[in-house]
């Protein structure tokens, strides 16, 4: 079975500071998807990012990016330039390839410091 | 932007007795989800809903729950006899296209549930 592990249950950072957010995972298929999405407090859960296994070049959306380790099966997202609206729960998530079922990790807590 | 929503956001309820969570997805999605996350544990995927049949579940989506597209708009999750167990927060999803790989699922805010 697959298994997404966030060691770090929760994080804080400078506003302006740069902060990473750890994730691996455990699979054995070839074909699948990770995701980092996002819960602000009291909010719906957004995606901030999306990467295709297959793909070797880590994503990046504006001031999001991850370093993704397909050997190791790591899977970091890296936050530049905090802002406080970063201030969330952040979750990494997987998905097998034809699946449709999304597999979460516990979450980290990030704080935004002003 | 358009959003899914959820209804109520918090339910209480006794143990044994039926409950129905209700979603309206974004308007022009196809596919419909259920997660749910117990208080301190990771979200967990419960079901999947395309064209009126369930396309997958988990093991955790037994007899005691039943999804339901009633009308173009809605989508429903009802446990039949709840558990106190089943005390979580269950999030609604939806997507234009098959799974989060093709296309991204849309979260609503969540029903707590509590079952006294």
């Amino acid at each position: 079975a697959q298994t997404v592990t966030q060691s770090q249950p929760e994080m804080s950072v400078q506003e302006a500071e740069t902060v990473t957010l750890s994730c691996t995972y455990d699979t054995s298929e070839s074909d699948y998807y990770l995701f980092w999405y996002k819960q602000p407090p009291s909010r719906q859960m957004i995606l901030v990012i999306r990467q295709e296994a297959y793909k070797q070049q880590n994503a990046t959306e504006n001031r999001f990016s991850v370093n993704f380790q397909k050997a190791a099966k790591s899977f970091s997202l890296k936050i530049s330039d905090s802002q406080l609206g970063d201030a969330a729960m952040y979750f990494c998530a997987y998905e097998t390839g034809g699946s449709e079922k999304l597999v979460f990790g516990k979450g980290t807590k990030l704080t935004v410091n002003p | 932007e358009p959003e899914v929503t959820q209804t109520p956001s918090h339910q209480v309820t006794q143990m044994g007795q039926e409950v129905i969570l209700r979603c309206v997805p974004i308007s022009n999605h196809l596919y419909f989800y259920w997660y749910r996350q117990i208080l301190g544990q990771k979200v967990e995927f419960l079901v999947s809903f395309y064209n009126n049949e369930i396309s997958e579940k988990s093991e955790i989506f037994d007899d005691q729950f039943s999804v339901e597209r009633p009308d173009g708009s809605n989508f429903t999750l009802k446990i039949r006899s709840t558990k106190l167990e089943d005390s979580a927060m269950y999030f609604c999803a939806s997507s234009e296209r098959r799974g989060a790989s093709t296309d991204t699922q849309y979260f609503g805010p969540g029903t707590r549930l509590t079952v006294l």
